[in-house]
């Protein structure tokens, strides 16, 4: 089993909709984090929680939000989704090493 | 976190040595070099890093020079399945720091049969 994982993996919404993409983590870090990646470009933090009672926002939180609701598991939520936020958006996990765990990736396409 | 500078493509030879560059010329004492890759749309995969002393693990080796400004990534025996994008990044170890990896543009590495 993967020891990061992401649900959905592909979602279509449209303009207007609330959408929440999931994170859980089986290797018992306290560190997430949300990422998006856009063509060509690298990756973009969006929000990053140290632990459940820390949430710190990342370079583009603007119409985002995270919910760390326990230690394993971190999600990510569009209040209301518009195009440019299509993407593909990464979850990742660390330990006090730093080394980051990724997970597959959610692919979400706003019409 | 200190800024690195990287080549945005190269190209190698399967089963010869791919040497990716960085500049990091305004890295701190205490911060680290992170390698990690991403191939094609996979979430990144780390690879190496090191403070100031050379690395090899059994993916790669790290070597940074001794004014630490520049480092290089080696695939030893580049295959195929070495086509990705490379991040070079630095930045301080997470006892010292709370500050999480902020990933580039990094190198596009091309391994060609």
């Amino acid at each position: 089993d993967a020891d990061v994982t992401q649900t959905p993996r592909n979602r279509i919404t449209k303009t207007g909709k609330r959408i929440m993409l999931e994170c859980s983590q089986t290797k018992g870090h306290d560190r997430m984090y949300w990422y998006r990646q856009d063509p060509g470009l690298g990756l973009r933090l969006i929000y990053y929680s140290f632990d459940v009672k820390d949430i710190n926002k990342g370079e583009i939180s603007d119409g985002y939000s995270v919910s760390r609701q326990a230690q394993a598991k971190f999600s990510l939520s569009l209040e209301s989704a518009i195009p440019n936020q299509t993407a593909l958006y990464f979850c990742a996990t660390s330990g006090l090493r730093e080394t980051q765990y990724f997970g597959p990736g959610t692919r979400l396409l706003v019409l | 976190d200190a800024k690195t500078t990287q080549p945005p493509s190269m190209d190698c030879a399967e089963g010869r040595a791919a040497n990716l560059p960085c500049n990091h010329s305004t890295i701190s004492g205490n911060e680290y070099v992170y390698w990690y890759r991403q191939i094609h749309s996979q979430g990144p995969q780390y690879i190496i890093h090191g403070l100031k002393n050379n690395e090899t693990n059994e993916m790669a080796s790290l070597i940074i020079t001794e004014d630490r400004k520049s480092s290089t990534l080696i695939l030893p025996h580049a295959t195929l399945r070495d086509t990705a994008v490379y991040y070079c990044i630095v930045r301080v170890a997470a006892r010292s720091g709370n500050t999480p990896l902020v990933f580039g543009k990094g190198t596009r590495l091309s391994v060609i049969a």
